[in-house]
């Protein structure tokens, strides 16, 4: 079965200091990746996805940065962390099905806190 | 553009009665349809989703939602509510592309 993993659950960070967020797959082939933000009383805001090795779109410019070095790891980053970086982060894959529909799995959530 | 609106951002209901948690949506082709639930400090789980065929979809935990085309909703609901169902519920569309859209969610509280 498929399985996804994020880490860490839990990150506190001041401000300017980098970051790196790691997001595993196993159990499947070439997902497509995600990755969501969620700021508090918010909804899901998408970030980066990533259809395979080294392809990323940014959906939203910011201060965050994602990469893809293996097919089944996704990676998001930044070099100098914000106040506004703060949030719930998301990780998700999917694999397209016959519908022609992507269903998101979800990791458990990085909670990062910017002080 | 393509959006998700949740009018309830925050709804309490008591334990043992009915549900619904409203969906509505803009999208410019056929949608894809999605149900989601939060707890705390946890992902999102897959309650239910809607692709094609029958309009009334029945999803885990005794959730069903209804698509209607010409209201452009999906909403969710359930007959009878736990105290367990307390949690935040997402609605999503997608289509034939890599992206789901979400809404912003209801908070949903489970009276005694």
């Amino acid at each position: 079965s498929q399985t996804i993993h994020q880490w860490p659950a839990t990150l506190v960070q001041p401000v300017g200091s980098p970051l790196s967020l790691e997001c595993t797959v196993e159990g499947t082939s070439n997902p497509n990746l995600y990755w969501y933000r969620q700021a508090a009383g918010r909804g899901l805001q998408l970030l980066f996805y990533s259809v395979g090795i080294g392809q990323i779109s940014s959906e939203v410019p910011q201060n965050l940065s994602a990469s893809r070095p293996q097919d089944r790891q996704f990676i998001l980053s930044s070099k100098k962390l914000l106040l506004s970086d703060s949030g719930f982060y998301l990780c998700a894959w999917s694999v397209l099905g016959a519908s022609g529909a992507n269903v998101l799995t979800f990791g458990a959530g990085s909670r990062l806190t910017v002080l | 553009a393509q959006s998700v609106t949740q009018p309830d951002i925050h709804i309490t209901v008591s334990e043992g009665a009915s549900l619904e948690l409203r969906c509505n949506y803009s999208y410019g082709a056929t949608p894809y349809l999605f149900w989601y639930v939060q707890s705390p400090g946890q992902g999102l789980q897959l309650l239910l989703k809607y692709f094609s065929g029958d309009t009334l979809v029945q999803g885990i935990k005794g959730f069903e939602a209804e698509f209607k085309r010409s209201q452009s909703s999906f909403n969710l609901r359930k007959p009878s509510v736990h105290w367990s169902d307390a949690a935040e519920y997402f609605c999503a569309v997608g289509g034939a592309t890599n992206k789901l859209i979400f809404g912003t969610g209801t908070l949903l509280a489970v009276q005694p």
